[in-house]
């Protein structure tokens, strides 16, 4: 059975500063990886999807990168801000089974002015 | 504007009482799918639906039932409420006619907060 797995699960870095969060799942047969942000109160908002035969998304600060061999997934911010502040998300679309879509639990991030 | 939309967005209800949760978008997104989060547990998905007429488990279904007869809209139902169906409740809608494997976009809607007392 499909698991996600994001560490950690809270972070806090002062801003400006680069940071890394991560997510592993524990089989390769996936469609894409997807990264969200959910704001508290809010629903999620999609940040990156990652197919299964790519390497890696970016947007803005934004990039994400995918080794489905090793069932890991980085999202990369760079130059982070007071409004990054939220809690991410990846989530991963499972092989065959079109409409399954398996959560990790989530980096609660607090960037600090 | 692109929207998936919940109602009601805060209920609080009595055990055994039948409750429908509607949701409802705007994009003409055949791939819809109802999710619930829990502290600890994360975000779970209930079922979804690739088409008209065509819904699926996901992997919490038990005490909850849903419909798709049209593409606009997929409610969930919860025929008998119990108190562990506390939750907060989220729809989510994509276009892809082949499911998410095809990358499109998910839309969340913004929740529906659930109290079974």
């Amino acid at each position: 059975k499909q698991e996600v797995t994001q560490i950690p699960a809270a972070l806090s870095v002062p801003e400006g500063e680069n940071l890394v969060l991560n997510c592993s799942f524990t089989d390769s047969a996936i469609y894409n990886l997807q990264w969200f942000r959910q704001d508290p109160g809010k629903g999620l908002t999609s940040l990156l999807l990652i197919q299964s035969s790519q390497r890696e998304q970016t947007s803005g600060r934004l990039n994400a990168s995918l080794d489905k061999s090793s069932g890991r997934s980085t999202l990369y911010i760079a130059a982070s801000q007071p409004g990054d502040s939220a809690t991410y998300l990846c989530a991963v679309a499972i092989y065959n089974q079109g409409g399954k879509l398996i959560f990790g639990q989530g980096t609660e991030l607090s960037v600090k002015p | 504007e692109a929207q998936v939309t919940q109602n009601p967005r805060y209920l609080i209800t009595v055990t055994g009482k039948k409750l429908t949760v509607t949701c409802s978008q705007n994009m003409n997104h055949e791939y819809m799918s109802w999710y619930r989060q829990d502290p600890g547990l994360g975000l779970r998905q209930i079922y979804y639906s690739m088409n008209v007429e065509v819904t699926d488990k996901g992997d919490v279904p038990e005490g909850y039932k849903v419909s798709r007869k049209e593409k606009r809209n997929f409610p969930l139902i919860l025929e008998s409420p119990s108190p562990n169906q506390t939750s907060l409740y989220f729809c989510a809608s994509s276009l892809s006619l082949g499911g998410i494997g095809s990358g499109n976009t998910i839309y969340f809607g913004e929740g529906s907060w659930l109290t079974v007392v």
